[in-house]
């Protein structure tokens, strides 16, 4: 089974709009982290925003915050008032402590902003 | 402070050759991972260390693919013979404690191409 399901290969939202990415896991851990990751074209890797399973308020950094549903094990990433550079691929992460930590990736939402 | 840096940025080898690629991590991070992601997917561990022990190599194609930290701070991994399906950026990460709530930091990335 999938640890880290994105549903959506790609998304275009238009400039200054909301938009929403979806993330559900499936873990049966009790203490694991959740993560969002922006990769453009250039292919570096670049942390958003972490989550983790005991916080009950959900995440925010800057234009960025992650709405998170425990029951339904749920991680959609919002991000507000998009700009022409956040067109990347963004990919959400786990980290469980049963499985030593380690990093599981869905496999990634291709954004693009449109003018 | 120093990010994670790695070299080569870009390799273009063909089948059955040789290559090798480095990492060092931020200063002071015990744990050192090496990831596959091919083009379209997420990224994949392959080895994952902590300060010079291997903690986990468990998707390591040991037949071809070999990694190294023999003084606990930079790391090699070699591919010997490459081919074609080893085309993939190959991301090296790392963290200074080993946590569910920490975020791994990533380097730029080496792309490889194998003809």
């Amino acid at each position: 089974a999938q640890k880290i399901t994105q549903t959506q290969p790609g998304m275009f939202v238009q400039e200054k709009e909301a938009v929403t990415l979806d993330c559900t896991y499936d873990t049966s851990d009790q203490s694991y982290g959740l993560f969002w990751y922006k990769q453009p074209s250039s292919g570096e890797m670049i942390f958003l925003i972490y989550q983790g399973s005991y916080d009950e308020q959900n995440a925010t950094e800057g234009r960025y915050s992650l709405n998170f549903q425990k029951a339904r094990k749920s991680a959609n990433l919002v991000i507000s008032a998009s700009q022409l550079g956040d067109s990347a691929m963004y990919f959400c992460a786990m980290r469980e402590r049963s499985s030593a930590r380690q990093l599981t990736f869905g496999s990634g939402t291709q954004l693009t902003v449109l003018p | 402070e120093a990010g994670v840096a790695q070299s080569p940025r870009y390799k273009i080898i063909e089948k059955r050759q040789s290559v090798a690629f480095w990492c060092n991590p931020i200063s002071g991070h015990a744990t050192l991972y090496w990831y596959q992601q091919i083009l379209g997917q997420g990224p994949k561990l392959l080895i994952q260390f902590q300060n010079n022990g291997v903690v986990d190599d468990s998707q390591l194609p040991k037949d071809r693919f070999s990694a190294e930290r023999l003084k606990g701070v930079d790391s090699t991994l070699k591919i010997q013979p490459a081919k074609l399906e080893d085309s993939a950026v190959y991301l090296c990460a790392s963290n200074p404690r080993d946590t569910e709530q920490e975020t791994q930091y990533f380097g730029p990335g080496t792309r490889l191409l194998v003809l």
